[in-house]
């Protein structure tokens, strides 16, 4: 699986745009771009996820570049309860894999009044 | 539906003892892993299940076993506890990676400390 790239750190302001940015220049063209986040220690939750096209879900929206090399995971209005380490990870959508995930450090955010 | 339950949530352990790390899931998912993350790390694949009677290892599986004798349970096993595997393990489920919708779900974590 391609490795990723992500900021250690991000601060943003309750109620502004989240934007947390991945870098995956060495993926593959059937490997997708998960995002999970982690809030204070609990399991990973997953947000979204994506191939090609830019895709919105009632958390977040994922926006890839054409080129597929990187990607912005947006929280359109973030909360205080937003704050957590994110992790970007792309991964190959094969039975053979396993659905292997590997996790990073990600990006820990920090939602500010 | 209450998704993917570990037990238990703490444990301490004796160097040289031995526990198992229950794991449990009731969405009828095929594949189940289990993780374990260090202070201020990623998480770290140890073994993993594509479904009942088959297991794989992951990146770490050296001090653990597992087994997978139903779809739901994915006990792991720590047969000589040493320090080095004080950490946070978390159990995942998912529906296989070529699905529609195959995100992984997991559990809460169980925080073990060996001393």
């Amino acid at each position: 699986d391609a490795k990723t790239t992500q900021p250690p750190s991000m601060d943003c302001a309750e109620g502004r745009a989240a934007n947390l940015p991945c870098n995956h220049s060495t993926i593959s063209g059937n490997e997708y771009v998960y995002w999970y986040r982690q809030i204070h220690s609990q399991g990973p939750q997953y947000i979204i996820h994506g191939l090609k096209n830019n895709e919105t879900n009632e958390m977040a929206s994922l926006i890839i570049t054409e080129d597929r090399k990187s990607s912005t995971l947006i929280l359109p209005h973030a909360t205080l309860r937003d704050t957590a380490v994110y992790y970007c990870i792309v991964r190959v959508e094969d039975t053979g894999t396993a659905s292997k995930l590997t996790f990073g450090t990600g990006t820990r955010l920090q939602v500010t009044l | 539906n209450a998704g993917v339950t570990q037990t238990p949530k703490f444990r301490i352990l004796k160097i040289g003892q031995s526990m198992t790390l229950q794991c449990t899931q009731d969405m009828n998912h095929n594949y189940m892993y289990w993780y374990r993350q260090d202070p201020g790390m990623g998480l770290k694949l140890i073994y993993y299940s594509v479904g009942a009677g088959i297991t794989d290892k992951g990146e770490v599986p050296n001090g653990y076993n597992v087994s997978r004798s139903t779809t739901e349970d994915f006990p792991l096993r720590l047969e000589l506890a040493a320090p080095s595997q004080t950490s946070v393990y978390f159990c995942a489920s998912s529906y296989p990676p070529d699905s529609v919708n195959s995100p992984l779900h997991f559990g809460n974590g169980t925080r073990l400390t060996v001393t």
